[in-house]
Order: structure tokens, then sequence, then C-alpha cells
């Protein structure tokens, strides 16, 4: 099975840089996923990373550890509408993808 | 707009019905997703197609679901005889089927309450 561990809630401050967590344990690894999902909309891709590192995209950046079952994404320079959830999600195969719970970001002034 | 869209947005019924979701992906794109998302939580996959072929559904499909894709383009997702449990957000996502397609890009959703 797959089972995947990312933070409920966190906050920061406008500006600042945030990084939110994901550790998962699967049987099997294609690649990991982090989506941003506003409120009663649709998940939009951030990020991908399938090698170990640092994968760097504009203020977004993802880093993974293949060994350590472990991701996070960087926020840089904060905006009021970076305010949403991330969701960390991995995939096994061609397939299934098996998603977190979602880290619900709280940016304020 | 080139996007994956859904149809309906959203969807009201009441418990006993029947009812079903049409998702049309991006052109290009041979795989096509089917997940379930509950407030709080992530998607969960449901099921997923290469072009016409079903080739993967999960055991929370239960036998009042089912999902085709008949010509490799649009797919249909019937639930029957909903239950007020099967209130939720359907997504569908598609991606191209290429060592490098594995990004997922999803559509807008059909949010469903049952009563």
């Amino acid at each position: 099975g797959q089972n995947i561990d990312q933070p409920t809630e966190m906050t920061a401050t406008e500006g600042a840089i945030v990084q939110i967590n994901c550790t998962y344990q699967t049987s099997g690894f294609n690649g990991l996923f982090w989506y941003q999902q506003h409120a009663g909309e649709a998940p939009t891709f951030l990020s991908y990373n399938v090698l170990d590192g640092l994968e760097e995209k504009g203020r977004f950046s993802s880093f993974l550890s293949r060994s350590k079952g472990y991701s996070y994404l960087l926020l840089k320079e904060l905006q009021m509408k970076d305010s949403a959830s991330y969701l960390c999600a991995v995939r096994r195969d061609a397939g299934k993808s098996t998603f977190g719970d979602g880290t619900t970001l709280t940016v304020k002034p | 707009d080139t996007g994956v869209s859904q149809n309906p947005r959203h969807k009201i019924t009441k418990r006993g019905q029947n009812v079903t979701f049409r998702c049309d992906p991006i052109s290009e794109h041979n795989r096509l997703y089917w997940y379930r998302q509950t407030l709080g939580q992530g998607p969960e996959f449901l099921t997923y197609f290469q072009n016409e072929a079903q080739l993967e559904k999960s055991r929370l499909l239960s036998d009042r679901f089912s999902a085709e894709r008949p010509k490799g383009s649009f797919s249909t997702l019937e639930i029957q005889r909903t239950e007020q449990g099967d209130s939720a957000m359907y997504l569908c996502a598609s991606s191209p089927a290429r060592a490098d397609g594995q990004t997922q890009y999803f559509g807008p959703g059909t949010r469903l309450l049952v009563l």
C-alpha cells in the first residue's frame, strides 16, 4: 500500500519563505508531484521530482530524497494568493497516483 | 480553452437516483483518470484508462460505479442507486502516454450532492 503524510495546516507571513514537508511509504515509486488547490477548485500542477535533488521553478522549488521517502515544497516571497491547499502525490506506475490529504497554507499580511 | 472539461459542474440528486458525469480530456492525451475528493482530503483514485481500455480500477469503486471511454476520447462515470456517502467532488484528469508524460492535468470537477 501507500501512505503519505503532510502537515494539516501551516501559517506564514507575506514575503516570507515556507517549507511544506511530505513523507511517504510506498510499494512502488515512479515520481512525486506537488499540486496547488484553491478552495472549490481543481488541483493545478506545481512540480514533479523523479530523481533525488532540487527542482526550481520560479518562486517554487521541490526537493526529493528517495532513500528517505521525503520531499518538500519550498515557497519563496509568499503572496496572499499563495493561500491554498498543497497536495503531495506519489505515482506508483503509469496509472494510479496516491495523494496526501493536503496542507492548508494561510498567508497573513 | 484546450484544458480538461467536465460536465455538469454541479449535480444535486435524491438518494437512489442514477447520475452520469462526462469528462473531455486534453485532445492529444491518451490517459484519463477519475478521482473522488471529499472535504479536507486529497483526491482518491477511482479508475484509469489508456485509450479505450480501462487498465485499473480501485477497490473504492463499488458495483454501483461504472466508467467508460468508448472511443478513447471522452469518458463517462455513472453512479447507480446513489447514496448520501457518494456526495463528493468527482475529478477527471488526463496525461499524455509518453515517457515524460507523467503530469496529470485536472478538470474543474463535478460536485455531487446526494440528498
